[in-house]
């Protein structure tokens, strides 16, 4: 069964650009997370869909950020533009509906802002 | 405010001795613990996990436990491969948030032959 996918690996841009990075979580799974990871730190949720609706995007910078889930299936997370502070890893997950299910996650996007 | 946290950035343990990994968190409403593993350029991978009405949990060589008066919580690795190094993230959940998960700031563990 294949995994969470996320492309592209790698990415760099300069400041002031836009990117986008896309996710296709494992078949079935309702749950989808976008997730950054600064160098040093532990994963941080941005914003937690189930099916197509954001749940829980409380600590997604709205201001430059945005996501979307159209078809309850896929996710894109755009940052325009993007600040040098938004270099990090950005993980995709998803989990089965329910609190006690395991959180996949993908190998993730590294961003390198110059 | 770091609600969970790893104070101890590396540990080295030789080949066939034990390794443990702790985990200190803040927020008494966390009632899910789990362990993650992370090898460079890779995503997490989930490890094991523990409810809060547990005090033990095991799978092969890896045992979770966990203290809640203590607050505290340790992944235990015996005996210790070459293959476990990596970075190992504890993270924590409340069963009101969905699937949210706080993480702490990881553990580099490598494990010498």
């Amino acid at each position: 069964e294949a995994g969470v996918v996320q492309s592209p690996r790698y990415k760099i841009i300069e400041k002031k650009q836009p990117v986008a990075f896309w996710c296709n979580p494992i078949s079935g799974h309702n749950t989808l997370y976008w997730y950054r990871q600064n160098l040093g730190q532990g994963p941080e949720l941005l914003i937690r869909y189930e099916n197509e609706e954001a749940v829980d995007d409380s600590q997604l910078p709205k201001d430059r950020f945005s996501a979307e889930r159209l078809k309850g299936v896929d996710s894109t997370l755009k940052i325009q533009p993007a600040e040098l502070g938004d270099s990090a890893v950005y993980l995709c997950a998803s989990s089965l509906g329910g609190t006690g299910n395991t959180i996949y996650f993908g190998e993730g996007s590294w961003l390198t802002v110059v | 405010d770091q609600q969970v946290k790893q104070n101890s950035p590396s540990l080295s343990v030789q080949e066939g001795r034990i390794s443990i990994l702790n985990c200190d968190y803040t927020n008494s409403m966390f009632d899910y613990f789990l362990w993650y593993k992370k090898y460079p350029a890779e995503g997490p991978t989930f490890l094991i996990s523990i409810s809060s009405i547990k005090d033990k949990n095991e799978d092969g060589r890896f045992t979770v436990f966990l203290n809640k008066s203590a607050k505290h919580l340790s992944l235990h690795i015996v005996p210790s491969q070459p293959g476990d190094s990596a970075v190992y993230f504890c993270a924590a959940r409340r069963g009101n948030q969905g699937g949210k998960l706080i993480f702490g700031q990881g553990t580099e563990l490598s494990v010498k032959p």
